[in-house]
């Protein structure tokens, strides 16, 4: 069974430019997270979609970040324009949906962004 | 929201137990410990998660005090590939997802020959 898929590993742009990090999670997770690590900080959350809906996006920094979920499958997360503190590592994660314990959190290998 | 706080960094040698305590003096009733651990350049990775007591898995043992205030990861004869950076997470796992689960600093660990 594929993991959690992140698209593109790399990405380097200069400031002001625009840049859509994708996310494919694993097939038949509802719910659909995005972290980020900025140089030298801790890994923080950014948003959660429980299928297409946006459940909580408190940690999203600024309107310059636009994510979506469309159809509930794959997610894009769009920096425009980026800035240079925009620079890091972004991490996408699922997990599976239900009123239960949620257990696991699968994430995928992360987008390293690189602001220039 | 819990804040959990851990050592920095361990050192230990291969074929040694390792243990690492994780304080989450705020934790919450609904609140699971679970921890996680990530490697240079991949994404973070479940080991375990606990309510209370003890688990147990293939990879490591988590204990949980009564007061559930503390947390111990407990790696059994660790080998050179263990060398990670491991994180305690508090948080409610009730909602049918994670509930803005929060990272610490971690703890680096490095495993020597």
């Amino acid at each position: 069974e594929a993991g959690v898929t992140q698209f593109p590993s790399h990405s380097v742009i200069e400031k002001g430019q625009t840049v859509t990090l994708r996310c494919d999670p694993i097939s038949g997770h509802d719910n659909l997270y995005w972290y980020r690590r900025v140089m030298g900080k801790e890994i923080k959350f950014l948003l959660h979609f429980v299928k297409e809906s946006k459940q909580d996006e408190s940690g999203m920094p600024n309107n310059r970040f636009l994510a979506e979920r469309t159809g509930g499958t794959y997610s894009t997360l769009k920096v425009q324009p980026a800035e240079l503190e925009d620079s890091g590592v972004y991490f996408c994660a699922s997990s599976q949906g239900g009123t239960g314990l949620a257990g696991e959190l699968f994430f995928g290998e992360g987008s390293r962004l690189t602001v220039l | 929201l819990a804040k959990t706080t851990q050592p920095i960094s361990m050192d230990s040698y291969e074929g040694q137990e390792v243990n690492i305590t994780c304080s989450h003096n705020n934790i919450a009733t609904n609140d699971y410990i679970t921890w996680y651990q990530q490697f240079p350049s991949q994404g973070p990775r479940f080991i375990i998660q606990g309510y209370k007591t003890k688990v147990t898995n293939e990879v490591a043992s988590l204990f949980i005090p009564a007061d559930r205030k503390s947390s111990t990861l407990s790696l059994p004869r660790v080998s050179l590939s263990d060398t990670a950076v491991y994180y305690c997470l508090v948080g409610d796992m009730f909602s049918g997802g994670y509930n803005k689960l929060i990272f610490g600093a971690g703890t680096r660990l490095a495993v020597h020959p």
